[in-house]
C-alpha cells in the first residue's frame, strides 16, 4: 500500500505549545502535501512540499521532508485553540492521475 | 480562490432510494474531481476519479453501478448512491483538481452526510 502513516494518531497539548506530527510513507513521491480537516467538514490544503524540497514554512506551520528515511513532519508552533482538527499527510506520485493518497492523520486538541 | 461547493450538507433517505450528491467547482474549472468516502475517525477513502467528458475511473472494491459518477462540465461533478441501503451511511467528500494545475493540490467540498435508514 502506498498509504502513509501518520503518528501520533492523537495529540493534546495546551495553547501557546507546539504541535509536532509525522507521517511515513512506502514508495517514492512527487511530492506531499499536508490538509487540515476540522470536524464534520471537508479537507483544507495546508501545504505543499516537493521531493527536492527539505523544508518549507507558512505562516506558523514549519513542513519538513526527508526522501531518504520517507517521511515528513509538520510542526504548529504556538498553537491555539483553533487549530483543533485533523491533520492528513497526503502523497502525490508522478504516474497516478492526480491522485493522492492520504495518510491516517493526526487528531489534533489544542486545550485553551 | 478555489472553492468547492458541495451539496447537500446532509440527507437522510429511506433504504431503497437513490440519492445523488453534487459537487460544484464556483470560481475554477475542474477536469478532474475526486470522490471520497470517510468512516468516523478514519482517513479519506478514495472511490473513484471523475473525469470531465468520460467515464470515472473508480477504486478496486468500488461497485460502478452502485456509485454512479457524471462529470458533465468542467464545473460540476455528480455521484448518485443507487438503491442506498443502511451500510452506505456515511460521510462523502469530493475534491477538485484546477485545469492545467501542475500539482495534484485538490480543493475540496464540505462533505455530505448519508444517513441511509
Amino acid at each position: 500500500s502506498q498509504q502513509g502513516e501518520e503518528d501520533p494518531q492523537a495529540l493534546s497539548i495546551q495553547e501557546g505549545e507546539n504541535a509536532t506530527m509525522n507521517c511515513s510513507y512506502k514508495t517514492s513521491i512527487n511530492n506531499l502535501q499536508w490538509y487540515r480537516q476540522n470536524s464534520g467538514r471537508g479537507l483544507v490544503h495546508l501545504i505543499l512540499i516537493r521531493s527536492n524540497e527539505r523544508e518549507k514554512h507558512s505562516g506558523r506551520l514549519r513542513v519538513t521532508l526527508d526522501t531518504s528515511k520517507k517521511s515528513s513532519s509538520l510542526l504548529i508552533t504556538a498553537s491555539r485553540a483553533a487549530d483543533t482538527a485533523s491533520y492528513f499527510c497526503a502523497t502525490g506520485y508522478n504516474t497516478n492521475a492526480g491522485k493522492s493518497t492520504f495518510g491516517d492523520g493526526t487528531t489534533l486538541t489544542v486545550k485553551p | 480562490g478555489a472553492v468547492v461547493s458541495q451539496h447537500p450538507s446532509w440527507v437522510i433517505c429511506k433504504s431503497g432510494t437513490s440519492v445523488k450528491i453534487e459537487c460544484r467547482s464556483l470560481d475554477f474549472q475542474a477536469t478532474t474531481m475526486f470522490w471520497y468516502r470517510q468512516f468516523p475517525k478514519q482517513s479519506l477513502m478514495l472511490m473513484a476519479t471523475s473525469n470531465e467528458g468520460s467515464k470515472a475511473t473508480y477504486e478496486q472494491g468500488v461497485e460502478k453501478d452502485k456509485f454512479l459518477i457524471n462529470h458533465a462540465s468542467l464545473t460540476l461533478s455528480t455521484l448518485t448512491v443507487t438503491s442506498a441501503h443502511p451500510e452506505d451511511s456515511s460521510f462523502y467528500i469530493c475534491s477538485a483538481r484546477k485545469a492545467r494545475q501542475g500539482t495534484n493540490i485538490q480543493y475540496f467540498g464540505a462533505g455530505t452526510r448519508l444517513s441511509v435508514l
